[in-house]
């Protein structure tokens, strides 16, 4: 079975900083790399995934993550946080048909 | 384009007792997935049904069980209900069963056994 670590259960930071979500994962076969987001008391929504190609990944509202391989890893970045950005990060790992969930990384951005 | 809606959104059951949950998938999408997830933590994988068949099941009791209906929407029942099984349970839906496709969330059903 796959495994996905993130080990920073909440971060905060202030408004217009940068921040780094880590997620690693372990695993010995090709897999797909996903990243969701959860705001309050609403289900997850897709923020971006990796498929193949280019590792550098980005969403539209300013997030990109990196795939690398060698540190199996895929760690989700933002340049400048907003208030907005407030939520529940989860990483995972998709193989076969199923998702493989980490335990999530709770952002809190300070104004 | 119909996003996935889950029914009911909160529901409290006592220990013992049985429960259904329903899904409609998302327009297009023939493969509904379900998870479970427990307070502070990541979404488990309980299965996942294409073209009304299992195909897939996480580390999940037989008590959990399902089925997909020819529209694609589905049920998750749970049987012989433990307090453990309070959590918010997710739906998601996909385009198909392949590897690598995104799968789209509803927004929950919360469960709360007593």
């Amino acid at each position: 079975a796959q495994s996905v670590t993130q080990l920073d259960s909440q971060v905060p930071v202030f408004e217009e900083a940068p921040v780094e979500l880590r997620c690693n994962y372990s695993s010995s076969v090709s897999v797909y790399l996903f990243w969701y987001v959860q705001y309050p008391n609403q289900g997850l929504q897709l923020l971006l995934k990796y498929l193949s190609g280019s590792t550098l990944v980005e969403s539209i509202n300013g997030f990109e993550a990196e795939f690398n391989k060698s540190q199996t890893s895929f760690h989700l970045r933002k340049p400048s946080v907003h208030i907005s950005d407030t939520a529940e990060y989860f990483c995972a790992v998709n193989t076969g048909n199923q998702f493989y969930f980490g335990t999530g990384t709770s952002l809190t951005v300070i104004p | 384009e119909t996003g996935v809606t889950q029914s009911p959104t909160h529901l409290i059951k006592t220990r013992g007792q049985q429960v259904t949950l329903r899904c409609s998938s998302q327009s297009g999408h023939n493969t509904v997935s379900w998870y479970q997830q427990a307070l502070g933590q990541g979404p488990q994988f309980i299965f996942q049904y294409y073209r009304e068949e299992e195909n897939g099941r996480g580390n999940f009791p037989p008590r959990f069980s399902g089925l997909q209906f020819p529209n694609y929407s589905s049920e998750l029942n749970v049987n012989a209900l433990e307090l453990d099984d309070s959590a918010l349970y997710l739906c998601a839906s996909s385009r198909d069963s392949s590897s690598g496709n995104t799968i789209y969330f509803g927004e929950g059903s919360w469960l709360t056994v007593v």
